[in-house]
């Protein structure tokens, strides 16, 4: 079955790294995805990365791909106070057309 | 390039009452999905349309909710019959081909009171 789930919140200082993490379920997906929501908004695809991968770097952000272990990251370096906001990891997966299967959303608190 | 519009951004209605919500997808995109955000959860798919066509609408209720991008003009996700438990933001994405990029619109969000 399909199932991605995330830590619920996460609290980091400005100038900090964030890590934060998602397990989904399903091995044979194809893609998976980190998207931002700032409250009251629409969803920003920040970046993507294919299942044939391990890592993806673009400029502060870091995916790492375990699938072995079904795990995925995505690191922000150098947090700032404008990354406050709910981070939604998403999959699409062999078989399903192009529909996105999203986790439950970590908060990301930025203190000063 | 205008991104995905989607409107009203607010909507309001009484139990029994019809909502239409309308997406317009990004320019060259002609694949629309309509997503339903309940307060304080993640996004669940609802249905997946290309132009006069429904290809996966495995998410969608099976009563009293209804989606359709004609030839011409917006996709249209049109709930009948509202009940409080429809009160959510719904939110459509557009892609070109495939579903490699989805991009969202800023969403709508119903309240049935």
């Amino acid at each position: 079955g399909e199932d991605v789930e995330q830590s619920l919140f996460l609290s980091v200082r400005e100038g900090d790294s964030s890590v934060i993490n998602c397990t989904y379920t399903d091995s044979s997906s194809t893609y998976l995805y980190w998207y931002k929501q700032e409250p009251g908004a629409g969803l920003q695809l920040l970046t993507y990365i294919f299942s044939n991968m391990d890592m993806k770097q673009d400029q502060r952000l870091t995916v790492l791909l375990n699938k072995k272990d079904k795990h995925l990251s995505l690191r922000i370096a150098d947090t700032q106070t404008g990354d406050s906001a709910i981070y939604f990891c998403a999959e699409v997966y062999t078989g399903t057309a192009s529909k996105l299967t999203f986790g439950t959303g970590t908060r990301l608190q930025v203190t000063l | 390039n205008a991104g995905v519009m989607q409107n009203p951004r607010h909507l309001v209605r009484r139990r029994g009452q019809e909502a239409r919500l309308r997406c317009s997808p990004m320019k060259g995109h002609s694949h629309v999905y309509w997503y339903r955000q309940l307060p304080e959860e993640g996004l669940k798919f609802m249905v997946y349309l290309q132009k006069e066509n429904i290809i996966d609408e495995s998410g969608m209720p099976k009563e009293r909710f209804s989606a359709e991008f004609p030839k011409e003009g917006p996709s249209i996700l049109r709930i009948q019959q509202v009940v409080r438990g429809d009160s959510a933001a719904y939110f459509c994405a557009s892609s070109g081909v495939g579903p490699n990029e989805q991009f969202f619109g800023p969403g709508t969000r119903l309240t049935v009171l």
